[in-house]
């Protein structure tokens, strides 16, 4: 079976510009999870989606950072404006609906300047 | 509150020599553990999972980790190093309570790899 899928892999945006991460999890994986990693850091959780319904957005940062899975399949994580500190690892992770087993894609790497 | 301490930040072994990895954890209900392996530019692949039945948990490519309760510990453990074990290795856990699919990851341990 295919794995997550993320697009880009890297990325080199200038601070105060938008920025947008897509994945696609594995087919039939109804949990899609967005992560953080800083450099040097384990992951960290910033949205959890049970299909289309974002059930823990606690730790996403709403002033600049927001996500949609509008159709409960792929999804977009957007930054809008970055900013220095943003520059981290973007991961997307899925799973099957009460599986506590999550399959991760390879991230985004984000650099901003 | 869960958490996960890694004990040690870096660690390096020779080729055929021993690993271990440590991983205290920290959790109201007894917990799911997990540990994560990550390779430079590729995602997170899951090593192995402990999910309160056998203590002694076998992975792949012939890692293995025991729970101890009474220790709050969930080491991990290779006979012996390969050069291709050389990574990232995170501890995660999750609650047992509940389904909330939150993952808690440790800080991680750097292996190297000596030849």
């Amino acid at each position: 079976e295919a794995g997550v899928v993320q697009s880009p892999r890297y990325k080199i945006i200038e601070k105060k510009q938008p920025v947008a991460f897509w994945c696609n999890p594995i087919s039939g994986h109804n949990t899609l999870y967005w992560y953080l990693q800083n450099l040097g850091q384990g992951p960290e959780l910033l949205i959890r989606y049970e299909n289309e319904e974002a059930v823990d957005d606690s730790q996403l940062p709403k002033d600049r950072f927001s996500a949609e899975r509008l159709k409960g399949v792929d999804s977009t994580l957007k930054i809008q404006p970055a900013e220095l500190g943003d520059s981290a690892v973007y991961l997307c992770a899925s799973s099957r609906t009460g599986i506590k087993e999550q399959f991760f894609g390879p991230g985004t790497r984000l650099t901003v300047l | 509150a869960q958490s996960v301490t890694q004990l040690d930040s870096h660690v390096s072994v020779s080729e055929g020599t021993p690993v271990l990895l440590r991983c205290n954890y920290s959790s109201s209900y007894s917990p799911s553990l997990f540990w994560y392996v990550q390779h430079p530019n590729k995602g997170l692949q899951l090593l192995l999972k402990y999910t309160s039945a056998a203590t002694l948990v076998k992975g792949i490519n012939g890692f293995e980790a025991e729970f101890k309760k009474s220790e709050t510990s969930f080491h991990l453990t290779k006979p012996s190093a390969h050069m291709s074990d050389a990574a990232e290795y995170f501890c995660v856990v999750s609650p047992s309570s509940g389904n909330t699919g939150k993952l808690i990851f440790g800080q991680g341990t750097t292996l190297q790899v000596k030849p």
